[in-house]
């Protein structure tokens, strides 16, 4: 099993460009999770997909984000216009939902460091 | 909402000594507690969870942890550290639909 694969590991941007993160999750998982981690604020869920469903945005924190999940084995995380201060690392995690997010077992990808200049 | 709080930011300890992190939560209803561990330039990964019978739960890598209703805690813990346990811990807790993670705690170890 390859785990929860992101790509890409390390990407450095200008401010104002367009920045997709993916994730690949685990196959058989249909609950999948974003993730971002400074130091200033720790981990923050972002989002989270059940069987490509988007079931809570709330921490998305502008419209400058989305997310897509347009199939079980993949999904993005944009950022249009992105801006120095999402400089984070964003992880994707996936679970396979036995009883629900409060007790389902994330498994975390590598994550994706991101700075914006 | 549920809340977590791990009140120390930093822990440092010898090898070979013995590690308690503490976890504290905030939750109206019987949580599903967690430890994970994150190690450089990783993702998290799941040391243990809590979710009925015994108190004393034991996870990967020799650590284990205690949940005290009467204190709402959740605090890990390891009778002897090895190097190798350098890394961020993080208690998350699990209710009402959700799971919050807590803002970790780094342990660094001596040799």
């Amino acid at each position: 099993d390859a785990g929860v694969i992101q790509s890409p590991r390390h990407e450095v941007t200008e401010m104002g460009q367009e920045v997709t993160l993916r994730c690949k999750p685990i196959s058989g998982h249909n609950s999948l999770f974003w993730y971002r981690q400074t130091m200033m604020r720790g981990l923050e869920l972002l989002i989270y997909f059940n069987n490509n469903v988007p079931i809570d945005d709330s921490g998305m924190p502008e419209d400058r984000f989305s997310a897509k999940m347009p199939n079980a084995s993949f999904s993005t995380l944009k950022i249009q216009p992105s801006e120095p201060r999402d400089s984070a690392v964003y992880f994707c995690a996936s679970s396979h939902p036995q009883r629900g997010i409060s007790t389902d077992t994330q498994y975390f990808g590598p994550g994706t460091r991101l700075t914006v200049l | 909402a549920q809340s977590v709080t791990q009140p120390d930011i930093h822990i440092t300890v010898s090898e070979g000594a013995s590690l308690e992190l503490r976890c504290n939560y905030s939750y109206g209803a019987t949580p599903y507690l967690f430890w994970y561990v994150q190690s450089p330039g990783q993702g998290l990964q799941l040391l243990l969870k809590y979710f009925s019978g015994d108190t004393l739960v034991q996870g990967i890598k020799g650590f284990e942890a205690e949940f005290k209703r009467s204190q709402s805690s959740f605090n890990l813990r390891k009778p002897s550290v090895h190097w190798s346990d350098a890394a961020e811990y993080f208690c998350a807790v699990g209710g009402n639909n959700d799971m919050r993670f807590g803002a970790g705690t780094r342990l660094t170890v001596k040799p």
